[in-house]
């Protein structure tokens, strides 16, 4: 079976700091990882997939197969990154099934 | 033109009542979900719906029941509610085939059971 674990419930940093939001998975097949985010009064929406390898609003997350972890990381936070931040993992049938880790609540501190 | 919609946003019921959560997506997608978040934030799929087929049901009660009547909407009807019911529930659509994982979300819909 499928989990994502996300250990960090609440996290806040001040501005211009880096950021790291943690994620760590288990599932016996070849995984897609994903961060999705929940800006205060907004929708859920997608943030970034690992297989992309892309970066957005200044994020980034490398899948790492032996620590079974997709981190989220930023450099220099901003007040703008204050959300919640939820990892998931699809299960790669054919539904799209995502599913989700705990979430993060990151607060960038002025 | 909101792509995915839900109504009502906010829902306030007794214990055993009936009640219906709607959803409706314009982006042409042939996959909704819905998902239950509850008061930890967490959030857990319950169903998906690809053509008008169940294709997946994670150990929710039968007391909820997803109706599509078409593509386009799937609504989540809930009996007898329990006090346990109450949480924020999102629906979701994908195209399944496009990109992998990027499921777009409605607002959610508040249901609290009293």
């Amino acid at each position: 079976a499928q989990r994502v674990t996300q250990p960090e419930k609440l996290l806040s940093v001040f501005k211009g700091a880096p950021v790291e939001l943690k994620c760590n998975y288990s599932y016996s097949g070849s995984p897609e990882l994903f961060w999705y985010v929940q800006y205060s009064r907004q929708r859920l929406q997608l943030l970034l997939r690992h297989i992309s390898r892309e970066s957005i609003k200044g994020f980034t997350a490398d899948l790492n197969k032996g620590e079974t972890s997709f981190h989220l990381k930023k450099p220099f936070a901003q007040e703008e990154d204050s959300a919640m931040y939820y990892c998931a993992l699809t299960d790669q049938t054919g539904a799209n099934n995502l599913f989700f880790g705990t979430g993060t609540r990151l607060t960038v501190i002025p | 033109d909101t792509a995915v919609s839900q109504t009502p946003k906010y829902l306030v019921t007794q214990m055993g009542n009936d009640k219906s959560i709607k959803c409706e997506q314009n982006l042409g997608h042939d996959t909704m979900y819905w998902y239950k978040q509850d008061s930890k934030k967490f959030l857990k799929i319950m169903f998906s719906y690809n053509n008008k087929e169940l294709i997946i049901n994670e150990t929710v009660p039968n007391r909820f029941s997803p109706k599509s009547p078409d593509k386009a909407h799937l609504n989540l009807h809930i009996n007898s509610l329990e006090l346990g019911d109450s949480a924020v529930y999102f629906c979701a659509s994908s195209q399944v085939g496009g990109h992998t994982g990027e499921l777009f979300f409605g607002e959610g819909s508040r249901l609290t059971v009293l």
